[in-house]
């Protein structure tokens, strides 16, 4: 059964800094994953999606990268800004679509 | 496009009570899921739906739980009878191809709430 690991469970930083979200998995028989942003009360907004073939995928100031052999992504964030402030989502898609979700990043960025 | 729409959004209700929810997917998408995300399991999915027919519904907690599509633009979720514990948010999501290979659109969720 595909578990998925979010590590850290919680983090905070100044305005400005670039940071790193981690995100595990146990089987590596994946076909693509996914990382989501989650504001409080709210849904979940898709930020990137990396096919298994893929190394990485870069939106703005978002880069994730995915090392299926390893069981590993990161979603890098770059010069951080208070609007980012949520909770990241990792999910693993190991067949017929379905998402193993981690438990989250709640990134706090203070001004 | 207007997105994944779900109704309600809210939801209180009384223990023995009987809970639709309901979810429209996106125009053209022709598979939908039914997450639900607690604070201590996080978010997990219930059903997966293809071309209307059920494929997995082995995350249904309970036979309380039942999920149908009637056609491709309309689904519910219901339970019955309701009970505290099935206090959670719960989101619809749709993607585009049966395949595992397209990315997945959530819905806002709908958060219950059963007294």
């Amino acid at each position: 059964k595909q578990e998925v690991t979010q590590i850290p469970a919680a983090l905070s930083v100044p305005e400005g800094e670039n940071l790193v979200l981690n995100c595990s998995f146990t089987d590596s028989a994946i076909y693509n994953l996914q990382w989501f942003r989650q504001d409080p009360g709210k849904g979940l907004t898709s930020l990137l999606l990396i096919q298994s073939s893929q190394r990485e995928q870069t939106s703005g100031r978002l880069n994730a990268s995915l090392d299926k052999s390893s069981g590993r992504s990161t979603l890098y964030i770059a010069a951080s800004q208070p609007g980012d402030s949520a909770t990241y989502l990792c999910a693993v898609n190991s067949g017929y679509s379905t998402l193993t979700f981690g438990k989250g990043t709640m990134l706090l960025v203070s001004p | 496009d207007a997105g994944v729409i779900q109704s309600p959004r809210h939801e209180v209700t009384e223990m023995g009570q009987e809970v639709t929810l309901r979810c429209k997917p996106i125009s053209g998408h022709n598979s939908l899921f039914w997450y639900r995300q607690t604070m201590m399991r996080g978010l997990e999915l219930l059903i997966y739906f293809n071309n209307n027919v059920p494929i997995d519904d082995s995350g249904m907690p309970e036979d309380r739980f039942s999920a149908k599509m009637p056609n491709a633009s309309f689904s519910t979720l219901k339970i019955q009878p309701s009970e505290p514990r099935d206090s959670a948010v719960y989101f619809c999501a749709s993607t585009q191809g049966q395949g595992s290979y397209n990315e997945q659109f959530f819905g806002p969720g709908t958060r219950l709430t059963v007294l």
